[in-house]
């Protein structure tokens, strides 16, 4: 079985900080990892995704995470935080086939 | 190209009333899955279908949720009758076949139950 533990459901940094949101997996096989992020009263939108090969994996606006599965984990960066970046972030593991497990979110708050 | 489409946005219903709602997924996807997400919550699955097969449904409150994907395209997923734990943002998704593409989401539908 696969689950997806998000560490803080909320975060605030500065503008101009590092984000951090971490998140850990347990999975039975390799697993697929996602970062989605969804701003209030929008979908979900895809920020990165890792499926094999370079652990570290980049993604759009900035943001990247690494693949430690010694940890089993797949923590979301960001080198310095924006206005624009304040939304809600959901980690997600597929089983490689169809099943996507969400976590409970975390939700970024950017202090000017 | 266009997205995953979803209505209504919004939807405000009495209790015991009954509420459906309609995804149309991105052109060439064959899976399609409702999610439910609650307030503070990651979204959870209802129903996965590829084609119009209901391949994954046992997560869906079969008593008073009903879902269709009859031409193995559009959905709809109903609800009857709506009691207030139903109150949820209920999202469409969908994805090309094989668990390394990523989940292409609708803006979803937004349900208040009074």
């Amino acid at each position: 079985a696969q689950s997806v533990t998000q560490l803080g459901s909320h975060v605030s940094v500065s503008e101009g900080a590092l984000v951090l949101l971490r998140c850990n997996y347990s999975s039975s096989v390799p697993p697929y990892l996602f970062w989605y992020v969804q701003y209030p009263n929008q979908g979900l939108q895809l920020l990165l995704k890792y499926t094999t090969g370079a652990t570290l994996v980049k993604g759009i606006n900035g943001f990247e995470a690494e693949f430690k599965k010694s940890e089993t984990s797949f923590h979301l960066t960001k080198p310095s935080a924006h206005m624009s970046d304040a939304a809600e972030y959901f980690c997600a593991v597929s089983d490689q086939g169809n099943q996507f497990y969400f976590g409970t979110g975390t939700s970024l708050t950017v202090i000017p | 190209e266009a997205g995953v489409v979803q209505s209504p946005r919004y939807k405000i219903i009495e209790k015991k009333q009954p509420v459906a709602f309609w995804c149309n997924p991105i052109s060439g996807h064959n899976t399609l899955y409702w999610y439910r997400q609650n307030l503070g919550q990651g979204p959870e699955l209802l129903i996965r279908y590829e084609n119009e097969e209901a391949v994954d449904d046992s997560q869906l409150p079969k008593d008073r949720f009903s879902a269709e994907r009859l031409k193995g395209v559009d959905s709809t997923l109903k609800i009857q009758p709506a009691e207030l734990g139903d109150s949820a943002v209920y999202l469409c998704a969908s994805s090309l076949e094989g668990g390394t593409g990523e989940l292409f989401f609708g803006e979803g539908s937004r349900l208040t139950v009074l």
